[in-house]
């Protein structure tokens, strides 16, 4: 099955304690991306790759990294969260022939 | 830039009523235009898409009509069930590489 792989669903987590969230795909996706969605804000991109080893910032990049290192997965990485990265986290991906995006089903992610 | 603007709700409704949910956009040239669906708990699932001028997109009942005179994309279903409670996201992108969201209309079907 076609799909994009998120994990884990659910994250607490404490201010500064470095985390990753998973994100792979099996549709051999040349593009990935990263969104966060807040309540009355929608959804803002955080960080995106055209394919492997090349990524790019989005409209809120502040506070997290990526990499790019296999073209099926695209971490993303809280170096030091902080309370106002709580937040909903999606991993999007497309093979950029206009079918539309790919989405996981999400990571929701709470830091105290 | 490019933007995209859809009502904003919730949209409440008795089952089997008519629906509309109106999206307009602002872009150069001739995106892409989509509706993606959000189901409690999950991630975002494409509903249906158009690509060019006067495309309609269809999928599950729901329609809409890429409008560029008036720049518009509405969703329409002729008959809601309460499965299609949802919230949904009007888009749009110029070559798959970045998709810009509306900020979502949340639907709420009555039984």
């Amino acid at each position: 099955e076609a799909q994009v792989t998120q994990n884990p669903r659910y994250l607490i987590t404490v201010t500064g304690k470095k985390l990753t969230v998973t994100c792979s795909q099996n549709m051999n996706h040349e593009y990935m991306s990263w969104y966060r969605q807040d309540p009355g804000l929608g959804l803002r991109q955080i960080y995106y790759s055209m394919n492997v080893e090349v990524t790019d910032k989005g409209d809120v990049p502040e506070g997290y990294k990526v990499s790019r290192k296999e073209k099926r997965n695209f971490p993303l990485i809280l170096e030091s969260p902080s309370p106002n990265q709580t937040s909903l986290y999606f991993c999007a991906s497309s093979s950029l022939t206009g079918h539309g995006y790919t989405f996981g089903s999400g990571t929701r992610l709470t830091v105290v | 830039g490019d933007s995209v603007t859809q009502m904003e709700g919730p949209v409440t409704l008795s089952e089997e009523a008519f629906l509309t949910i109106n999206c307009t956009y602002t872009a150069t040239g001739y995106p892409s235009l989509f509706w993606y669906v959000q189901y409690p708990g999950e991630g975002l699932q494409l509903l249906l898409k158009a690509t060019k001028a006067d495309d309609k997109g269809s999928n599950k009942g729901f329609e809409a009509t890429y409008r560029k005179e008036t720049t518009s994309f509405h969703l329409e279903k002729g008959s809601v069930q309460v499965s299609d409670s949802a919230v949904y996201f009007c888009a749009l992108t110029h070559r798959d590489d970045k998709i810009i969201f509306g900020k979502g209309t949340r639907l709420h079907i009555l039984p």
